[in-house]
């Protein structure tokens, strides 16, 4: 059974600041990890897909990174703006499932 | 991009009634479609998985008596939450996958029961 942590569960950032959280799982026996980001009162916007160990996604000032072997992943964030404030869900694909961790809660001060 | 419209967005409905929330996808066929739920302040929780014309596989510990869940095209999913308590009460979300691509969510539903 895939059981997926993160943390911090919530995270205040001033404008401008980079931060990063984490996801960690106790497996490597699934086939993708996924970061969402998730506003309120919107549908969860995919951020990144990753496979392998070792991997590194960016997406402007978003990054994320992938360690199978000791079972975690990075997201960070540079130069946090306001519009950066939402949660963020990392989730374990295995072969006929998504498992979601409890999300960080990022808020950006402006 | 892929678009899932959930609805409704919001609900509030009396204690032993039945709520019926659908997903459709807008522009690709979902071949596979999910329903999680969330209660505050924890993860999204997989209810069931359901496949187009076959019937849903719940999770364990999840009433498939109660959430019934109907996926008939590549297009329309339906939860339907029979009966409801107030310990029903909670964001419901779906997610579908199409074939060789990334799943999408729906905005969810917060259903209130009183």
């Amino acid at each position: 059974i895939l059981n997926v942590e993160q943390s911090p569960q919530s995270l205040h950032v001033q404008e401008g600041d980079s931060t990063n959280f984490t996801c960690s799982f106790p497996s490597s026996n699934f086939y993708a990890l996924h970061w969402y980001r998730w506003e309120t009162a919107k549908s969860p916007e995919a951020l990144f897909v990753m496979t392998l160990n070792g991997d590194e996604k960016k997406k402007g000032r978003i990054s994320a990174t992938l360690n199978t072997k000791e079972g975690y992943s990075y997201l960070y964030i540079k130069g946090s703006q306001p519009e950066d404030s939402a949660t963020y869900l990392c989730a374990l694909r295995s072969y006929d499932k998504v498992i979601f961790g409890p999300g960080t809660s990022l808020s950006v001060i402006p | 991009g892929a678009v899932v419209s959930q609805h409704p967005s919001w609900v509030i409905c009396k204690s032993g009634t039945s709520v019926k929330i659908e997903c459709r996808s807008l522009d690709f066929q979902a071949t596979t479609m999910f329903w999680y739920r969330q209660f505050p302040k924890q993860s999204l929780m997989l209810m069931a998985t359901s496949n187009e014309g076959s019937k849903a596989t719940y999770e364990q510990g999840v009433e498939k008596d109660k959430f019934l869940i109907n996926h008939a095209s590549l297009t329309l999913s339906t939860l339907t939450v029979t009966s409801a308590h107030p310990e029903d009460s909670s964001f419901y979300i779906c997610s579908a996958r199409e074939l060789f691509r990334g799943y999408t969510f729906g905005s969810g539903t917060r259903l209130t029961v009183v």
